[in-house]
């Protein structure tokens, strides 16, 4: 099953603009991350936060976490046409040895040139 | 190209046959999971090894399906009897645990399956 939802479930916005997509789970967490996925290919790594971490950056991505709200947030900046694609969170749950990952529902972004 | 890969691309198959996808990881990963994705939706965990054992499978995977990984290398994920509902890409990851943990995984492109 899904760890949470992700929201809003698409966005469309223009070139230049900033994008911004929240996630929010269900049970505690060692961390956090972002993927992307163009259509119809694997998921790309994007960013991850550790659950004692409120901010992170890295490039035109900036992640925050709220662990007492159980939520998340990714902001991409100067977006761009090649930054269309569906941008998933991912939990690894506390105290899961496997490391595997509850990911949400997604939400598909659509740059406009 | 160093990266996880996946055969085949894509898989259509009549319901009731038997079918049998490959995930090759990077070479010194030594987890690899499975996941499932359906449309529209984000992937679900499947299963996943160290190294060659299998440590942990998820309730999504009925005794219809079976995966290994011989010598902790390559790993084969059979689905026999297919159903429709087995229609779904099917994404392999792999990830190094041990000394310097990253937690990243690193997704192959998938292989999607099409059960008419």
């Amino acid at each position: 099953s899904q760890q949470g939802e992700e929201d809003p479930q698409a966005l469309s916005i223009q070139e230049g603009e900033n994008a911004t997509m929240n996630c929010s789970y269900k049970t505690s967490i060692n961390n956090l991350q972002w993927y992307r996925q163009n259509s119809g290919r694997g998921l790309v790594h994007l960013i991850l936060i550790r659950s004692n971490e409120r901010e992170k950056h890295s490039g035109r991505l900036r992640v925050t976490l709220d662990t007492s709200k159980k939520s998340s947030s990714l902001l991409i900046t100067a977006s761009r046409a090649a930054d269309t694609a569906s941008y998933f969170c991912a939990t690894e749950a506390r105290m899961d040895s496997s490391y595997k990952l509850i990911f949400g529902s997604g939400t598909r972004l659509l740059v406009r040139p | 190209d160093t990266g996880v890969s996946q055969n085949p691309r894509h898989k259509i198959t009549k319901r009731g046959q038997n079918v049998t996808f490959r995930c090759d990881p990077i070479s010194e990963h030594n987890r690899l999971y499975w996941y499932r994705q359906t449309l529209g939706q984000g992937p679900e965990f499947l299963t996943y090894f160290q190294n060659e054992a299998q440590l942990e499978k998820s309730r999504l995977l009925s005794d219809r399906f079976s995966a290994e990984r011989p010598k902790g290398s390559f790993s084969t994920l059979e689905i026999q009897r297919t159903e429709q509902g087995d229609s779904a890409m099917y994404l392999c990851a792999s990830s190094l645990v041990g000394t310097s943990e990253s937690r990243e995984q690193y997704f192959g492109p998938g292989t999607r399956l099409t059960v008419t």
